[in-house]
């Protein structure tokens, strides 16, 4: 299993500010993802983080708007950058890979709560 | 691209009452689902997963590759069953919309 941190917990921003939410695991994982997650809504993958190369980005996100990092196996970060009040949401980070296995589960850390005003 | 879909995102049903949380899935190569809860102020976690082909907390989702569904049921809801669902793949790491299943006592 894989034991997730995430920093802040929660947020209040203002309009046109950035937030960096940071990631940490406590093992080496292969796979580091981000997601956002309406509240009693859909769970939307932003992106795949790479360790050591730019993220993969899905559709409807860009890498200005959500610069991610990956410097090791264990550490990522997403910015949410200019931010407006549509971008209030719950962001996860998520991570597979412990063990190497194909059926491998994910698991999710606890949630960045942001509020943009 | 494999995509799922949820298509109940509120689903309510009296304790003691079969449940059925529906997700359908489009892939074309060999699919690998699961199933993920969220409780009130809790992490998601992993509820099951197709490959499998076990029961937990009651729960069993079977795959049905000529409906492509995998479908989540569960004979006698129990009030403590009440939390968010997602139907999530393995290949791409989607997830569907979610269902928010409500247990009336």
């Amino acid at each position: 299993s894989a034991v997730i941190s995430q920093k802040p917990s929660r947020d209040i921003c203002q309009r046109g500010t950035s937030l960096t939410i940071q990631c940490q695991v406590d093992s080496q994982v292969t796979m580091m993802f981000w997601y956002r997650q309406q509240p009693g809504q859909s769970l939307t993958l932003i992106a795949t983080a790479n360790q050591g190369s730019e993220a993969t980005y899905e559709s409807g996100f860009v890498i200005d708007k959500f610069p991610i990092s990956r410097p090791n196996l264990t550490f990522s970060t997403l910015t949410v950058s200019n931010m407006s009040p549509e971008d209030s949401s719950i962001y996860l980070c998520s991570v597979v890979g412990t063990s190497g296995l194909r059926w491998e589960t994910q698991y999710f850390g606890p949630g960045t709560r942001l509020l943009v005003l | 691209a494999q995509r799922v879909t949820q298509p109940e995102k509120l689903l309510s049903v009296f304790k003691g009452a079969p449940v059925e949380l529906k997700c359908n899935y489009s892939y074309s190569g060999s699919p690998e689902l699961f199933w993920y809860v969220q409780y009130s102020r809790q992490r998601l976690q992993l509820l099951l997963r197709h490959i499998s082909r076990e029961s937990i907390k009651g729960f069993t989702a079977d795959l049905n590759k000529g409906e492509t569904s995998f479908h989540l049921k569960k004979p006698f809801a129990q009030e403590e069953d009440s939390a968010m669902y997602y139907c999530g793949t393995g290949n791409q790491f989607y997830f569907g919309t979610g269902t928010s299943l409500t247990v009336i006592p």
